[in-house]
């Protein structure tokens, strides 16, 4: 059973358009991330989230936001794409808060036309 | 300058040799990660440490707080060991636990 999934694995879209991308884990995990990917392979934290905080990256745009509708799941909602946001999304969990070790989805790639 | 920066970016070696990767961090750290990207794009987390060295196989992975360094050795080198290896640091603070990367060091093993 995979431990962190992600849905779609590929995205390709119009500029403008609102999409979202599904992460899941069944790990039993309580903490969750998004992380985004640019062209140049550098990974940046977008989000953390448990039951209790949502943490958000100050350079994150508020057309991103997630969305969890229980402890396994955290979806990453994005409004009026714009082309900077084609990148690979990497969503992430961990148990003991945001000191344990990661274990990381399969990323999905967002191609913005 | 990056909070974490890794050294060397690019590193080419032959089957057989010892590897190492280096990463030193200018922030309050509650933990170091080694991480392992894949040419097919998958993460995977190697290492998580605070203090001391840790070993995996062939993997050792090291640290020094003091000096806010830790360093990466492969043992054996072999070309499936080659990907990005990064290095990521849990923070202290205001974004409690939070990964802060480094760029990434892509290592090629040739056989």
């Amino acid at each position: 059973d995979t431990a962190v999934s992600q849905t779609p694995k590929y995205l390709v879209t119009q500029m403008g358009n609102d999409k979202s991308i599904k992460c899941e884990q069944n790990l039993g995990h309580d903490t969750m991330y998004w992380y985004k990917q640019d062209s140049k392979k550098f990974l940046k934290i977008m989000f953390s989230y448990n039951n209790k905080e949502l943490i958000i990256n100050e350079t994150v745009p508020n057309r991103f936001s997630p969305k969890s509708p229980d402890k396994a799941h955290l979806n990453l909602h994005i409004n009026s794409l714009e082309l900077g946001d084609s990148a690979v999304y990497f969503c992430a969990s961990s148990q003991r808060g945001r000191a344990g070790t990661q274990y990381f989805g399969p990323g999905t790639r967002l191609t913005v036309l | 300058k990056n909070e974490v920066e890794q050294s060397p970016q690019n590193l080419t070696a032959q089957e057989g040799e010892f590897i190492t990767i280096n990463c030193s961090y200018s922030v309050g750290i509650s933990a170091l990660h080694w991480l392992q990207q894949h040419p097919g794009g998958g993460i995977v987390s190697l290492f998580m440490l605070s203090s001391g060295k840790k070993k995996h196989g062939r993997l050792i992975a090291t640290i020094n707080i003091q000096e806010k360094h830790s360093s990466l050795h492969i043992t054996a080198s072999h070309p499936r060991d080659s990907a990005v290896y990064i290095c990521a640091v849990s923070t202290v603070g205001g974004s409690q636990g939070n990964l802060i990367f480094g760029k990434g060091t892509k290592l090629s093993v040739k056989p």
